[in-house]
């Protein structure tokens, strides 16, 4: 079992909903990021959060907007998606030091109608 | 943008052989970790390399960070049915910052 929690596990909106993507992990780590993965392509980075303050912003457009509320929530906060969002979003964690290994959850599969 | 060139895209083989994966890039990173993702999962990490020249095991699995820090192999020795899936290699900088392969599809026939 992966000690990245993310819910919901799957998620259908239209193009003018607000929803929001929730991560938690419980393992101490004081990075936490954002990835999307499009259909048999690796994830692609979207936002790095360490020690709860934005440190990367990898030029995502503004429908998507992040948040970080404590050491152990990452919250993603979708609005006017388009169809083209539609993908796999994976929350990962880490310790905060250079080089240490990514813990990835299970992902919200979003679907844009 | 940096780019690490992994293959095989896809590999077919039977249960019990060994499979043999790799990963090369023009650059220099600091760390190589391999993922591997199952369908409707996240990727889940394998081995993480730190030094160059460095051989880690975990069970059945084997990886090595290359001499020159570009490029990693993962060896799957006695593969099993569990062993199907998407394995990942991918680079880090120490920027937060992973670099994934394109991945390898592995389908084991029974």
């Amino acid at each position: 079992d992966t000690e990245v929690t993310q819910t919901p596990k799957h998620l259908v909106m239209g193009m003018t909903n607000k929803k929001s993507l929730k991560c938690e992990q419980h393992m101490g780590h004081r990075a936490m990021y954002w990835y999307k993965q499009k259909a048999k392509k690796p994830p692609e980075l979207m936002f790095v959060y360490s020690y709860e303050k934005l440190s990367i912003n990898e030029s995502v457009p503004s429908r998507f907007s992040p948040e970080c509320p404590n050491s152990s929530l990452l919250n993603l906060h979708l609005h006017a998606l388009q169809p083209e969002d539609s993908a796999l979003y994976l929350c990962a964690s880490s310790q905060a030091q250079r080089n240490s290994p990514l813990h990835f959850g299970n992902g919200t599969r979003l679907t844009v109608t | 943008g940096q780019q690490l060139n992994q293959s095989p895209q896809s590999m077919f083989i039977q249960e019990g052989e060994d499979v043999s994966m790799n990963c090369t890039s023009s650059s220099i990173f600091n760390t190589w970790l391999w993922y591997k993702q199952d369908p409707g999962e996240g990727p889940v990490l394998l081995i993480a390399l730190y030094k160059a020249g460095e051989l880690t095991s975990n069970g059945r699995l084997t990886a090595q960070f290359g001499i020159t820090r570009k490029d990693s192999f993962l060896n799957i020795s006695a593969s099993i049915p569990s062993d199907v899936g998407i394995y990942f290699c991918a680079g880090d900088q120490g920027a937060q910052k992973l670099v994934f392969g394109q991945g390898t599809r592995l389908t084991i026939n029974p």
